[in-house]
């Protein structure tokens, strides 16, 4: 089974319309990620969390926002899609005591906003 | 500001050759880690190899190396004996606390890498 699993893995909807992505991990990791991938533009951090009581915003918060409902589970939410929003986003864990943080990625999730 | 650079978009290299591929990076930190990250057509990220700043040797790792240069601020990637199962898009990648407390994680733009038979 997958340590980083993510829902939907592709997702078309319409633009306002409030979406969620969902994450859930089994590595026992503290800290989680969201990226979004854009061709020509490599990862951007959208949001982090360092423990369920903590939420920090990356590069490029605007128009999302997440919600740390359990260590495991990390979503993020577009309240009112936009196309621009369209793009492969990503889930990542990273554990807090390992020095190097290197960072376990899901398996994706392609949004596309008409 | 911290930035990662990638200059080389595409690249192929024939099977069993060598392949370099390049990153530069900025920052005014002096503590801080760097990763080359894989993503083959499964689009699922890969960690290839990691750096800590503070090492000065080169970390390995099978065919993967890196050439890490901490004054010219490069870090790249040599891949030796490359097998179809290299091609992948390559993303360098670089993590720092800052010293005003806030974390960074930053990706390059990326190289796309085809291996041919």
């Amino acid at each position: 089974d997958a340590d980083v699993t993510q829902t939907p893995r592709n997702r078309i909807t319409k633009t306002g319309k409030r979406i969620m992505l969902e994450c859930s991990q089994t590595k026992g990791h503290d800290r989680m990620y969201w990226y979004r991938q854009d061709p020509g533009l490599g990862l951007r951090l959208i949001y982090y969390s360092f423990d369920v009581k903590d939420i920090n915003k990356g590069e490029i918060s605007d128009g999302y926002s997440v919600s740390r409902q359990a260590q495991a589970k990390f979503s993020l939410s577009l309240e009112s899609a936009i196309p621009n929003q369209t793009a492969l986003y990503f889930c990542a864990t990273s554990d807090l005591d390992a020095v190097d943080n290197e960072q376990f990625f899901g398996p994706g999730t392609r949004l596309t906003v008409l | 500001a911290q930035t990662v650079t990638q200059s080389q978009p595409e690249m192929s290299v024939q099977e069993a050759e060598t392949v370099t591929l390049s990153c530069t990076y900025d920052t005014s930190e002096n503590n801080y880690y760097l990763f080359w990250y894989k993503q083959p057509p499964s689009r699922q990220m890969i960690l290839v190899i990691r750096q800590e700043a503070y090492k000065q040797q080169n970390a390995t790792e099978n065919r993967f190396s890196v050439n890490f240069q901490k004054a010219a601020k490069s870090f790249s990637l040599k891949i030796s004996d490359s097998q179809l199962g290299d091609t992948a898009m390559y993303f360098c990648a670089f993590l720092v606390f800052t010293t005003s407390g806030t974390y960074k994680y930053i990706f390059g733009t990326g190289t796309r890498l085809k291996v041919l038979a």
